[in-house]
């Protein structure tokens, strides 16, 4: 009964460095997602796959974010040419259903701090 | 993206005491959903709501969603010190836009 998991749980990168955030949704989950929680705030939306198809990329920041989930299980973000603003917690959600409808079970999250 | 607001932001009450938080929106909603998240957690999720006036509980949680559906609430009778956390409500409009809210933080003094 594995939940989602994620990794590296943290991570320091030098300003100018690409990182690369992996999530393990839990088996069967067709939906997946990538949140970007500050300190003290809720946590924003960044994409959203349905299997492996990537239907919402609105809340990616910048091109330098890019995500992917090749086989329509694992999925990564991937931060280029990481900026101190970058710094924050990356949580990666799965859920059952198609859509934002259904219950969405959460990583412990990646936190990334750029120095 | 789109700020859904939740008031109060913080919130210390005495252990017993009973606490509300609600969420606000400026724009009829699809559904909301409830989150949970303890300090240095994720966000576990509580419940959702999909009818307008619809009234759901969970052992001494209460959640609303109002007539309008613009606004949900949700109560705490007789606080214990395990419902230390930050409750964020997490709303769906049509169009499948989904926004958390910015959280009301509680802290249960014992």
């Amino acid at each position: 009964g594995a939940g989602v998991s994620q990794s590296p749980r943290y991570k320091v990168a030098k300003r100018g460095q690409d990182v690369a955030l992996r999530c393990d949704p839990i088996s069967g989950h067709v939906s997946l997602f990538w949140y970007q929680q500050a300190l003290g705030q809720g946590p924003e939306f960044l994409t959203y796959f349905q299997n492996e198809a990537q239907l919402d990329k609105s809340g990616l920041p910048s091109d330098r974010f890019f995500a992917e989930r090749p086989e329509g299980s694992v999925s990564t973000l991937k931060i280029q040419r990481t900026q101190q603003e970058d710094s924050a917690v990356y949580l990666c959600a799965s859920s059952l259903g198609i859509g934002r409808v259904y219950e969405q079970y959460f990583g412990p999250g990646t936190r990334l701090t750029v120095t | 993206g789109q700020q859904v607001m939740q008031i109060p932001q913080y919130q210390h009450v005495q252990e017993g005491e009973d606490f509300t938080t609600y969420c606000n929106s400026s724009t009829t909603l699809s559904n909301i959903q409830w989150y949970k998240q303890r300090p240095g957690g994720h966000p576990v999720f509580l419940i959702q709501l999909v009818k307008s006036g619809e009234v759901k509980k969970q052992k001494r949680l209460t959640f609303q969603f109002g007539e309008a559906k613009k606004n949900s609430s949700l109560h705490i009778t007789a606080t214990q010190t395990t419902d230390v956390g930050t409750y964020f409500c997490a709303v769906i409009y049509t169009g499948n836009q989904f926004y958390f809210g910015t959280g009301t933080s509680l802290t249960v003094i014992p």
